[in-house]
């Protein structure tokens, strides 16, 4: 089955204490990956794409294709990280062509 | 335009009404893709256009949902016979091409929520 998995629905941390957003995927080609965010009464947008190896905000995430994850990193996090996290990965096999989003993990950044 | 939009913002309709929610996608995007958001479920493809077709009608949760788009532009969602259970944010996104990792990068219109009573 095709499935991007975010195991967490809310992830506390303190300001200034690292976070990891976990990210797993299935699929059964090479999909390409990415990360959209959702800051409080904004439109989803894209964050990182892992195709580009950016650091966008101090986030970067590493595609390991072994465990088939994702994760989303960040060493220091900061209250404005406060938002929804959306795992995502796009693909064509057989002719089909696929957008899959995980279901999100809420990051709450506390003072 | 700058950017994807939708209309209505806000929709509040009574059960058993039908809705049609609209998207106006950024000029020259030829992939346009409809999600719906709830709360507790993330975010649920329903249905993605090339052009004017829609070669994956999956995630449609039932036939009193269809899709429509012409012109290569503005798509719009109708929901008959409406049930509570059909509340929730409806997302719009469009990118440029369908596949390929900087072309399908997907930019999201503000959405409509709709409330239905």
């Amino acid at each position: 089955a095709q499935r991007v998995t975010q195991p967490e629905k809310l992830l506390s941390v303190f300001k200034g204490a690292p976070v990891e957003l976990k990210c797993n995927y299935s699929y059964s080609g090479s999909p390409e990956l990415f990360w959209y965010v959702q800051y409080s009464r904004q439109r989803l947008q894209l964050l990182l794409r892992h195709i580009s190896r950016e650091s966008i905000k101090g986030f970067t995430a590493d595609l390991n294709k072994g465990e088939t994850s994702f994760h989303l990193k960040k060493p220091f996090a900061q209250e404005e990280d406060s938002a929804m996290y959306y795992c995502a990965l796009s693909g064509s096999t057989s002719g089909t062509y696929k957008y899959i989003f995980g279901t999100g993990t809420r990051l709450k950044v506390l003072a | 335009g700058a950017g994807v939009s939708q209309s209505p913002s806000n929709k509040v309709t009574e059960k058993g009404k039908d809705v049609e929610l609209r998207c106006d996608p950024i000029s020259g995007h030829t992939a346009l893709y409809w999600y719906r958001q709830s709360l507790g479920q993330g975010l649920e493809f329903l249905i993605y256009f090339q052009g004017n077709s829609a070669p994956d009608k999956s995630g449609l949760p039932s036939d009193r949902f269809s899709a429509e788009r012409t012109g290569g532009s503005v798509s719009t969602l109708t929901i008959q016979r409406t049930q509570q259970e059909d509340s929730a944010v409806y997302l719009c996104a469009s990118s440029l091409l369908p596949g390929g990792p900087i072309a399908d990068t997907q930019y999201f219109g503000p959405g409509t929520r709709l409330t239905v009573l």
